[in-house]
């Protein structure tokens, strides 16, 4: 079973339009986050749940983007309306404990979102 | 500001050959540091982190990797790759006043040759 499921893995989209992004991760993780990686530069932070609450939303480009965490188990990315700079790909990652330092992340294997 | 450099995008190498890929990072407190490798069409994995003691850390596939504080480096090494090393590999670091967000480098690819 993997840790983390990412829906879907891929999507293309015309700009304007709006788009979903689903994380699925394994029970028992409070701490979940999203990063996203544009056009081959680095992988940068957006956002990081408690449960069900935003811990850290310092990462989030803009107010087009809204993340959930419904009951604290799966999340979804929203970006509405899409832009061009909206394409990347997004990742999921999930800790056990209180940050990635210990136990490392559970990485999803990502959604690759193209705005055309 | 925290930032991490991978200064390779890519690393093109022979089979059996030693390789090593460079991370630099920049940072004004303590950081702890990571490798982490994707494999196409999957999520990142692990390959070894250093939280302290000894500046040579060991990792899964037999990579490892050295932290040199007063260099701000941490370089990824294996003595002999495998085909099946081929991958993009993602130096990270983590501060150590907010442990719940990693700043990452933009990856190297490394592709192993026959």
């Amino acid at each position: 079973e993997a840790g983390v499921t990412q829906f879907p893995s891929h999507s293309v989209i015309e700009k304007g339009q709006t788009v979903t992004l689903r994380c699925d991760p394994i029970s028992g993780h409070d701490n979940l986050y999203w990063y996203r990686r544009v056009m081959g530069k680095e992988i940068k932070f957006l956002l990081h749940f408690v449960k069900e609450s935003k811990q850290d939303e310092s990462g989030m480009p803009n107010n087009r983007f809204l993340a959930e965490r419904t009951g604290g188990t799966y999340s979804t990315l929203k970006v509405q309306p899409a832009e061009l700079e909206d394409s990347g790909v997004y990742f999921c990652a999930i800790s056990k404990g209180a940050g990635g330092y210990d136990y490392g992340y559970t990485f999803g294997s990502g959604t690759r979102l193209t705005v055309v | 500001a925290q930032s991490v450099t991978q200064l390779d995008s890519q690393v093109p190498v022979f089979e059996e050959a030693p390789v090593e890929l460079r991370c630099n990072y920049s940072s004004s407190v303590s950081v702890y540091l990571f490798w982490y490798v994707q494999y196409p069409n999957q999520g990142l994995q692990l390959l070894l982190k250093y939280l302290s003691g000894s500046t040579l850390v060991k990792g899964i596939n037999g990579f490892e990797a050295e932290f040199n504080k007063s260099q701000t480096s941490f370089h990824l090494r294996k003595p002999s790759v495998h085909i099946s090393d081929t991958a993009e590999y993602f130096c990270a670091v983590i501060v150590r006043y907010n442990f719940n967000k990693f700043y990452f480098g933009s990856g190297t690819k490394l592709n192993v040759k026959p």
